[in-house]
């Protein structure tokens, strides 16, 4: 069983379109985020959830959205996209407190906006 | 405040050669650490971790020492394979709350 899903794998749009990505963890964690992986690799953590409250919202552009309808889903809304949105996007849970420590990631949802 | 500094990549290899890479960390109180690995076209899975002082993360012959005096959790193989190529990230965890602090990621190609 996968433990963190994403859908979709392939993204790609035009600017200025509206799309959203979701994520699925069937691990029973309580803390979800969304991170932002650009050409060289480099994660950054965009937003967090803890049992569907927002925790973390570092510095990203309005147009992106967080939705979290229960502790096990977290999607990502993106408006009017721009070329510089391109990236690979990923979804990772984790426990609040206690055993296990670590996250577990999402395969990500690479998006292309041409 | 919390940061992790990894060496620079690409790092290219000849299979069966010794691997470090180096990590150190800025955290206040006592972090959980981490390595990641990323194969290409996938997402991130953990490698291996350490959640005290001391402690050894070991798996499929990767080892890293949590050391508190040096701050560092150096990401060390005795002898890579082609299937090792990979970007390997350092993370850690604070002891409060749950938000995680990635290094930059370094490349490896191991080549035969």
């Amino acid at each position: 069983d996968t433990a963190v899903s994403q859908t979709p794998k392939y993204l790609v749009t035009q600017m200025g379109n509206d799309k959203s990505i979701k994520c699925e963890q069937n691990l029973g964690h309580d803390t979800m985020y969304w991170y932002k992986q650009d050409s060289k690799k480099f994660l950054k953590i965009m937003f967090s959830y803890n049992n569907k409250e927002l925790i973390i919202n570092e510095t990203v552009p309005n147009r992106f959205s967080p939705k979290s309808p229960d502790k096990a889903h977290l999607n990502l809304h993106i408006n009017s996209l721009e070329l510089g949105d391109s990236a690979v996007y990923f979804c990772a849970s984790s426990q609040r407190a206690g055993s296990p420590y670590e996250q577990y990631f999402g395969p990500g949802t690479r998006l292309t906006v041409t | 405040g919390n940061s992790v500094t990894q060496m620079e990549g690409p790092v290219t290899l000849s299979e069966e050669a010794f691997l470090t890479i180096n990590c150190t960390y800025t955290a206040t109180g006592y972090p959980s650490l981490f390595w990641y690995v990323q194969y290409p076209g996938e997402g991130l899975q953990l490698l291996l971790k350490a959640t005290k002082a001391d402690d050894k993360g070991s798996n499929k012959g990767f080892e890293a020492t949590y050391r508190k005096e040096t701050t560092s959790f150096h990401l060390e193989k005795g002898s890579v394979q082609v299937s090792d190529s990979a970007v390997y990230f350092c993370a850690l965890r604070r002891n409060t709350g749950n938000q995680f602090y990635f290094g930059t990621g370094t490349s490896l190609t191991v080549i035969p």
